[in-house]
This record gives C-alpha cells, structure tokens and sequence, in this order.
C-alpha cells in the first residue's frame, strides 16, 4: 500500500497560465477528493468523486477550476488563467466506499502564482 | 452550516508533559464522526484519531485521548507524554455527508 501520491510537489507560475494537478489514490480507493489549504488555515472541500463520477463541487470552485478522474482512478485537478489568490496547498484525498470513513491524504502540491 | 472551530492558535508544552487541545463543533446531524488530524511542518496530513458520535466511549490511540463531550459538542484531544515528534500542527474536524469540515489548526510547540 503506496498511500496517496500527488504530482508535482510544487509549481511556480505567472498569472495567467493554465496549471494541471495530479492525484494517484490509493489502489482500491473508489472515492477521491480535493481540498485547499491557504496559509495558516485548515483544508476547505473543493470536489470529490466515486470513481469517475464528479459527485460535489464546492462554491470554492469556480468556473476556472474543473476537476477529472476519466477511468476512475488518478484524478487531475486544472486552474486555468491562473490568479495570485490560487496560491495555497492543493490536497487529495482518498478512501474505500465501505463504512470505514477516514479519508488518507497525500503530500500536496503546493501552489505559487507569481 | 457545520462549523468547527479551535480556539487556541498555538500551544507549547514540555517534552514529556500533557497537553489538551481544544475544538468544539456545531451540527444537526444525529450521527457523525470527529476527528483529530496531524499536519507536520512540510508533511502530509495523517489522522491521529476518530470518534464516532453514536459511541459514548472516548477513543484512545496510545497516547492520544479525546474527551468528547456531546451535549457541549465538545471534542478535546489530550496527548500525554509529549515527544518532539509531536510538534505539528492539529487540526480538529467533523465530517459532513461525505466532506470533512476543518477547523482553523492549533500548532503544537514541544520544549524540550
């Protein structure tokens, strides 16, 4: 069991500029989510899903945001025209469908919009 | 709306001491669950413990213990004999349909 594994770690870009995240979970884990931690606060939901279905988006995530997980198993996350408030720490998350409810994290990948 | 929230920014302790952070929580939900997570300085998020709120027991993981006191929605987290290991940042949460719901953090000094 590798745990939740995310990609890149950190990107800097300008403003403006189209950014992809990735989001491999757990093997088996049916459901994924993300989430956004600005400095110094807790991880705000953004979206999750049961295998390839985008089940809830947050109001967090606007029109600039869409988030995919094709055959249901990594995820990508994409911020398109990318602003200097997109700064923050993306998160993943994952877990089975059974009743267990801990959801098991990834590393992050840490945001920098110049 | 769930809230959750910690009252205390920051905290420090002495190595080998008892520490207790503080959450309280807000739902309308019957059944839910708490939790305490761990974020260490530039580490992933892992879940230090879970209580189910249908469970009247407080949940033990070794040296960690919540004091979950429903009719306040209260749920406080005591760490008994502090390690350096310790110092990370704790976040308190509840879960609501199948999102967690964060509170703000309260970062954990160790003195050694």
């Amino acid at each position: 069991d590798t745990g939740v594994s995310q990609d890149p770690r950190h990107k800097i870009t300008k403003r403006g500029q189209n950014v992809t995240f990735r989001c491999d979970p757990i093997s088996e884990h049916n459901r994924l989510y993300w989430y956004r931690q600005t400095l110094g606060q807790g991880p705000e939901f953004l979206t999750y899903f049961q295998n390839e279905a985008q089940l809830e988006k947050s109001r967090l995530l606007s029109d600039r945001f869409s988030a995919e997980r094709p055959k249901g198993s990594f995820s990508t996350l994409e911020i398109q025209r990318t602003e200097q408030g997109d700064s923050a720490m993306y998160l993943c998350a994952s877990r089975p469908t059974s009743r267990q409810e801990t959801q098991y994290f990834g590393p992050g990948t840490r945001l920098l919009v110049l | 709306a769930q809230t959750v929230t910690q009252s205390q920014p920051e905290m420090s302790v002495q190595e080998a001491e008892t520490v207790t952070l503080s959450c309280t929580y807000d739902t309308s939900e019957s059944d839910y669950y708490l939790f305490w997570y761990k974020q260490p300085p530039s580490r992933q998020m892992i879940l230090v413990i879970r209580q189910e709120a249908y469970k009247q027991q407080n949940a033990t993981e070794n040296r960690f213990s919540v004091n979950f006191q429903k009719a306040a929605k209260s749920f406080s987290l005591k760490i008994s004999d502090s390690q350096l290991g310790d110092a990370a940042m704790y976040f308190c949460a509840s879960k609501r349909d199948d999102k967690i719901i964060f509170g703000k953090g309260t970062r954990l000094h160790i003195l050694p």
